[in-house]
């Protein structure tokens, strides 16, 4: 019963480079999240999606980040021309739609992006 | 204003200390609360929900007040393998069935032997 699966768990990247961050949510699981953590910091919530709609991207930053959730696949999480200040833990959380949910997010392991 | 402030830490507790955490949260629509912990480069995962009546789980007791917005973790007879962060966690609904969880910044527990 597999959880919340994230890859790459590790990614380095040089200045200008993209970087791409997949998530399969939680089987049942309807709703995907992501969300920042940048070294000694909370967790910072980016984006809101279901299948092929994002609800609420409220804390994504205007420029250079995108996610997308499509009907068949992974959710993506891509980070154009990185910048240092981008090097952060992304975590992705799942959890299932309507009544089932309760509010509790099951995290996946996260991916490690540093940027060179 | 933050949205939720914790207990800055960190937390040095010797083995079967009492230790507790509490948390404000400035947004009154918050329904839903809970504690989560974090171990260290891990993912965080849930401790316990947070009910209004109080609750408890084995060691672990967590209080609710709405009225002052102040959610509390108390935990007994702390054990080495209770060291982690922990962080208090408000959820509103967002639409539909969307909840927005707003994590706090989390207080760092260490226990000693």
């Amino acid at each position: 019963n597999a959880g919340v699966m994230q890859n790459p768990r590790h990614l380095v990247r040089r200045r200008g480079q993209e970087a791409r961050l997949r998530c399969s949510p939680m089987k049942g699981h309807s709703h995907v999240y992501w969300y920042r953590q940048l070294p000694e910091e909370g967790l910072k919530f980016m984006v809101y999606l279901q299948k092929e709609n994002i609800i609420d991207e409220s804390g994504m930053p205007k420029e250079r980040f995108s996610a997308e959730f499509p009907k068949e696949g992974p959710s993506i999480l891509r980070i154009q021309q990185v910048v240092r200040g981008d090097s952060a833990a992304y975590f992705c959380a799942s959890s299932p739609s309507g009544g089932a949910n309760t509010g509790e997010l099951f995290f996946g392991e996260g991916s490690r992006l540093t940027v060179l | 204003r933050k949205e939720v402030e914790q207990d800055p830490g960190p937390f040095n507790v010797p083995e079967g200390a009492t230790v507790a955490f509490n948390c404000t949260y400035s947004n009154s629509a918050s329904q839903s609360f809970f504690w989560y912990r974090q171990d260290c480069r891990k993912e965080p995962k849930l401790l316990m929900s947070v009910y209004s009546s109080g609750n408890e789980d084995g060691r672990f007791t967590a209080q609710l007040n709405r009225a002052s917005q102040y959610i509390s973790l108390l935990i007994r007879d702390s054990k080495l393998s209770d060291s982690a962060t922990y962080l208090c966690v408000p959820a509103r609904r967002s639409g539909g069935s969307n909840y927005k969880l707003t994590f706090g910044k989390g207080t760092l527990l260490t226990v000693n032997p």
